[in-house]
């Protein structure tokens, strides 16, 4: 059973849409990260939230848009996105980003781009 | 650049085979390292991590991972594999200059035949 939801579990939209994917961890850690998690390729981490501020942002494209309101739920806002942005995206936290702490995953969202 | 390499994508073994799987990471200095696993349409979770200590890890499900420094390797072992390990595996290293990021490989899926 894990401590981190995602929903939606899946996503279909069309390169005009906005859409927003929800994270919310029950296991009272202080940081949270989203993840891409394409087939054959690693895991691509894509930013990473300590005590609600952005502590990394990998370079990913201005159409992902991020927010994290408070340490519990974490978004990732969807704009004008590609298709070649279909993938399972994945939310984790861990206790602290910075120490050895384990990161607990999400079930993923599986997002199409049409 | 600091990598991990998984080196079989892909491995179907028969029930009771014994199971191997490849991690060679690139970085010379003090690592952290992790196998997550994900069974079929569910989360990454946790097998097992080294931090420090024994180079031998012993992990959840009968799994065990061996630390090589010399040769930059963490491969996951388990004796006798289970029609219920099918599942796609995963290495990652954080070492001190990955700052929050778990480096991952691009997986082994890993398929069991009854």
């Amino acid at each position: 059973e894990t401590g981190v939801t995602q929903t939606p579990r899946h996503l279909v939209m069309g390169m005009t849409n906005k859409k927003s994917l929800k994270c919310e961890q029950h296991l009272g850690h202080n940081a949270m990260y989203w993840y891409k998690q394409s087939a054959k390729k690693p895991l691509e981490l894509m930013f990473v939230y300590s005590l609600e501020e952005r502590v990394e942002n990998n370079s990913v494209p201005s159409r992902f848009s991020p927010e994290c309101p408070n340490s519990s739920h974490l978004f990732l806002h969807l704009h004008t996105l590609q298709p070649e942005d279909s993938a399972l995206y994945l939310c984790a936290s861990s206790q602290d980003p910075t120490s050895t702490d384990t990161q607990y995953f999400g079930p993923g969202t599986r997002l199409t781009v049409l | 650049a600091q990598s991990v390499s998984q080196h079989n994508h892909h491995v179907i073994l028969s029930e009771a085979a014994s199971l191997e799987l490849g991690c060679n990471y690139s970085y010379g200095g003090t690592v952290n390292l992790f196998w997550y696993v994900q069974y079929p349409g569910q989360h990454l979770q946790l097998l097992l991590k080294y931090f420090s200590g024994d180079p031998l890890v012993k992990g959840i499900k009968g799994f065990e991972a061996e630390f090589i420094k010399s040769k930059f390797s963490f491969n996951l072992r388990k004796p006798s594999v289970q029609w219920s390990d099918t599942a796609e595996y995963f290495c990652a290293v954080r070492t001190e200059d990955s700052n929050y990021q778990l480096i991952w490989g691009a997986g082994t899926k890993l398929i069991i035949k009854p």
